[in-house]
């Protein structure tokens, strides 16, 4: 069965750094084609997508937040953290964590990039 | 960069009829990069359809992705009670690395 987790504060105030962990089971992402990220989404807004980490290691991010942002993994704690620098209101937010396939294939064919398992979610407020 | 665009962005029906949801990308896109997610409140989404066509696992057979180039469709063949929910599209390999879409809510 596989699970993962997010934890870190409900509340940090503006300007602080944000630091979530992902602790996920029942898969290793020492195993090829496996990444796990960090997708967040505001109260009735869509989806968005801040950073992935594969098991090779390879560190992806949003473009539009790259700056604030870093992801890190600990395939012996089977964890990853992201770290999110200068935390203004405007992140209140419920951020996910997820397992994704960089690449699935099957005798069909290959498949990329979907997201197939999500954490239940972990809501941060922003405020002083 | 790629959008997705989806449409309606409110689907009403009733049970039992036939819901068909549709997810316009900015450019051609290959089909086995589009991927499907059902949300409901107060959950994580849910993996539908990867690879625009094929389900994942658990996922019943009255859902059905299409679709190539820059059109798909999800299309959930007789609404249950459940399935009234938020459908999100995802486009992976552009920049940024994942996109969604807005989503298309079903409500009765």
């Amino acid at each position: 069965q596989i699970t993962l987790k997010e934890s870190g504060p409900t509340l940090v105030k503006p300007t602080q750094t944000l630091t979530l962990t992902c602790t996920f089971s029942g898969f290793s992402l020492s195993t090829s084609g496996v990444g796990v990220g960090w997708i967040r989404q505001a109260p009735g807004k869509a989806l968005e997508w801040l950073a992935v980490v594969y098991w090779n290691d390879d560190q992806r991010y949003s473009p539009s937040l790259k700056r604030r942002l870093t992801i890190t993994k600990d395939t012996s704690k089977n964890q990853v953290v992201l770290t999110m620098t200068n935390m203004d209101p405007v992140d209140t937010t419920t951020y996910y964590c997820a397992r994704t396939q960089w690449r699935y294939c099957s005798g069909d064919g290959c498949y990329f990039g979907f997201v197939d398992y999500w954490g239940q979610g972990a809501l941060v407020t922003v405020s002083s | 960069e790629i959008v997705l665009t989806q449409s309606p962005g409110t689907l009403s029906l009733s049970p039992g009829e036939r819901a068909t949801l549709s997810c316009r990308t900015s450019q051609s896109v290959s089909s086995s990069y589009l991927a499907w997610y059902q949300q409901k409140p107060g959950q994580a989404p849910r993996l539908l359809i990867y690879g625009a066509s094929n389900r994942a696992t658990g996922i019943p057979d009255r859902f059905s992705g299409s679709g190539s180039g820059t059109d798909f469709t999800l299309t959930i063949s007789r609404l249950e009670p459940e399935d009234f929910a938020v459908y999100y599209c995802q486009h992976y390999g552009s920049s940024p690395l994942f996109t969604f879409g807005p989503g298309t809510t079903v409500d009765i």
